[in-house]
């Protein structure tokens, strides 16, 4: 069974401060994404991944924004330094690769810069 | 411009009744759509998929529509219960390189008893 484990669940940091989410797509399906949600709105994406390989990362802000997925399993999203405005929930979810297959979302992870 | 529009508004129903949350777009051709539930907190969970060519979808008491020609998909919960109470989102499969998905905001539904 599909399932997407996300940490930490809720960090509070200061602008300008570096932060750093984990995924971990234990069913280990090849194709990974991280989207942002913004309170009230839908998911927005940021980077998908077909293996260890970005293979879209158009949405992904590269000034502030690093993401890696090393061996192609665990994924890791980076924010150096953070803004207020990059406040949101961040969502790993994993696909079965398909042209129409649904997404397995984990919990997320809260940020919250002040 | 594009977009994707769902009731900005929670809908409020009693329990027992249909509920009915509609996804409307502009200037998409989705070869599919999607709808997930998202309660608070938690990650959006899959519901149902159906594709440009088919007009219905039925998965329990879940009924799903699809028209291109209107542009809107409708998304049906018979016989609701106090726990559908979530945000539903719907998502659009748009050719980009790849089929990718692109959500809407999500209509809240709450059903009272």
């Amino acid at each position: 069974e599909a399932g997407v484990v996300q940490s930490p669940r809720y960090k509070i940091i200061e602008k300008k401060q570096p932060v750093a989410f984990w995924c971990n797509p234990i069913s280990g399906h090849n194709t990974l994404y991280w989207y942002r949600q913004n309170l009230g709105q839908g998911p927005e994406l940021l980077i998908r991944y077909e293996n260890e390989e970005a293979v879209d990362d158009s949405q992904l802000p590269k000034d502030r924004f690093s993401a890696e997925r090393l061996k192609g399993v665990d994924s890791t999203l980076k924010i150096q330094p953070a803004e207020l405005g990059d406040s949101a929930v961040y969502l790993c979810a994993e696909g079965q690769g398909t042209n129409t297959g649904e997404l397995f979302f984990g919990e997320g992870s809260r940020l919250t810069v002040l | 411009s594009q977009k994707i529009e769902q009731n900005s508004e929670a809908l409020n129903i009693q329990e027992g009744k249909t509920a009915t949350l509609t996804c409307n777009y502009t200037n998409y051709s989705p070869a599919y759509l999607q709808w997930y539930r998202q309660d608070p907190g938690r990650g959006p969970v899959f519901l149902l998929l159906i594709r440009e060519n088919e007009k219905e979808k039925r998965k329990e008491r879940l009924k799903v529509t699809f028209d291109t020609t209107l542009k809107q998909s409708l998304f049906h919960i018979t016989a609701s219960q106090p726990a559908d109470s979530a945000t539903y989102l719907c998502a659009l499969g748009v050719s980009g390189g790849y089929n990718k998905l692109i959500f809407g905001a999500g209509t809240r539904l709450a059903v009272h008893p």
